[in-house]
């Protein structure tokens, strides 16, 4: 079945501590973006990526950083610097990116902070 | 800034009720409207818009755009407790798909 896998669905992380949240898609799509959902607010835009090799800052990107080495992969990692990391995570991915096109979301990543 | 609004931010009605669900924006170079149902953890896709004044339906969901007073609509008839959800408006302009806040949706039996 074609779709977006993310993993580990909860994560826990310690003070100053870098934490990598995974995903992978097999839809062949081009376009892969990372989102933030906070409770009672929308998903804020992270990263996104157009092509492999290449990415952008979203919105909130201070504290994240992405990496686009294989069209199928888009790991997120939260850094020491993102000071409010507690939040769901989605990742999604489109056949193009600025197309308008719908998104194809994964089931998310809980990250909470110990 | 680019920009979507949605109202109610929460909304409780029993079951059976009609359900209007508002999505206003602001965005630059506009390309579509989409409407996302999130119950537990992935958004799911219910329509998207790009034309005015055109209704797009599924069994008891339907939604309109009107472009020139830059909002949509998402209407639930005879609504049941599996609509229960958060519902997510986004619109796609120049570079990226900007999200409202979600309307939280309770129904309750």
């Amino acid at each position: 079945d074609g779709g977006i896998t993310q993993s580990p669905k909860y994560l826990f992380r310690k003070e100053g501590q870098n934490v990598t949240l995974s995903c992978e898609q097999n839809l062949n799509h081009d376009a892969m973006y990372w989102y933030r959902q906070d409770p009672g607010q929308g998903l804020r835009l992270i990263y996104y990526s157009q092509i492999v090799n290449d990415f952008q800052k979203g919105d909130i990107a201070e504290g994240y950083s992405v990496s686009r080495e294989k069209k199928e992969s888009f790991p997120l990692t939260v850094t020491s610097a993102q000071k409010n990391p507690t939040a769901f995570y989605l990742c999604a991915s489109s056949p193009q990116s600025g197309r308008g096109e719908k998104l194809f979301f994964g089931s998310g990543t809980q990250l909470s902070v110990l | 800034e680019d920009k979507v609004v949605q109202s109610p931010l929460s909304l409780v009605v029993h079951e059976g009720d009609t359900v209007t669900l508002n999505c206003s924006y602001e965005v630059t170079n506009f390309r579509s409207l989409l409407w996302y149902k999130q119950e537990k953890k992935a958004p799911t896709f219910l329509f998207m818009l790009t034309s005015s004044g055109i209704e797009k339906k599924s069994g008891r969901l339907s939604s309109i755009l009107d472009k020139k007073e830059l909002f949509s609509i998402l209407n639930i008839t005879a609504t049941q407790t599996g609509d229960s959800a958060i519902y997510l408006c986004a619109v796609q302009g120049a570079q990226k798909l900007v999200f409202g806040q979600g309307t939280r949706l309770t129904i309750n039996p």
